[in-house]
């Protein structure tokens, strides 16, 4: 069965760099045809999508992230991951990682991280 | 860009009433549209695809419908377990846009 989950630092200062990493188990990530996503939910609040990648490192990220977004794939780990750059206290938030629903499942595929809360402090 | 608007931000109800729920998109999304509950601690959990078809183990009182721009989630009577926050969600490209959520209280 396929899973995800997140690790990284919980606390990060302002100005520096958020790094996140998902761990995917029940599937290769060299060879698999699912995307792969970070979504972020700051506490209280919506859910925000930040970024896509494909198995082969096409990124899509969101307009507002852009400048400071960099996402990658390890397939030797069977990882992808997050960079944020230049945080701030609004980058605060539950950081998941997922699978987008798409035509490769149907648009029905539902697979989520549990989260890793993220808080920029100094 | 497309814009999900839900509404109402919040809805307060009795266990057994049933609950009706819109997304509207700035622009037509065709079907393509999700519905997600979320409840407190937990990652969102995928309820309808494809505008009107329940993803899998979902129960019959969830429904959806809609098409182009205006979409409705009803929950037909609701069970304790339902009070949560549903997000609506379009995917295009690869981009992701989530609606910012409407919660179900109990009232």
């Amino acid at each position: 069965q396929l899973q995800l989950q997140e690790s990284g630092p919980g606390l990060v200062k302002p100005s520096e760099t958020l790094s996140l990493t998902c761990t995917v188990s029940g599937d290769s990530i060299s060879s698999s045809r699912y995307y792969w996503a970070w979504i972020r939910q700051p506490p209280g609040k919506g859910l925000e999508w930040i970024g896509t990648i494909s198995s082969r490192g096409s990124t899509y990220y969101s307009p507002s992230l852009k400048s400071r977004v960099t996402m990658s794939v390890d397939t030797s780990k069977n990882q992808f991951s997050l960079k944020l750059n230049s945080v701030t206290a609004t980058d605060t938030a539950l950081y998941y990682c997922a699978i987008p629903p798409a035509d490769y499942c149907n648009n029905r595929c539902d697979y989520w991280g549990h989260g890793t809360l993220v808080t920029v402090s100094s | 860009e497309i814009v999900l608007t839900q509404s109402p931000a919040t809805l307060s109800l009795s266990p057994g009433e049933r609950a009706t729920l819109s997304c509207r998109a700035s622009q037509s999304v065709g079907r393509y549209l999700a519905w997600y509950q979320q409840k407190p601690g937990q990652a969102p959990r995928l309820l309808i695809y494809d505008a009107s078809y329940r993803a899998t183990g979902i129960p019959a009182r969830f429904s959806g419908s809609g098409s182009g721009t205006d979409f409705t989630l009803i929950i037909s009577s609701l069970e304790a377990e339902d009070f949560a926050v549903y997000y609506c969600q379009h995917r295009y490209n690869w981009v992701w846009e989530f609606g910012q959520g409407t919660k179900v209280e109990i009232k």
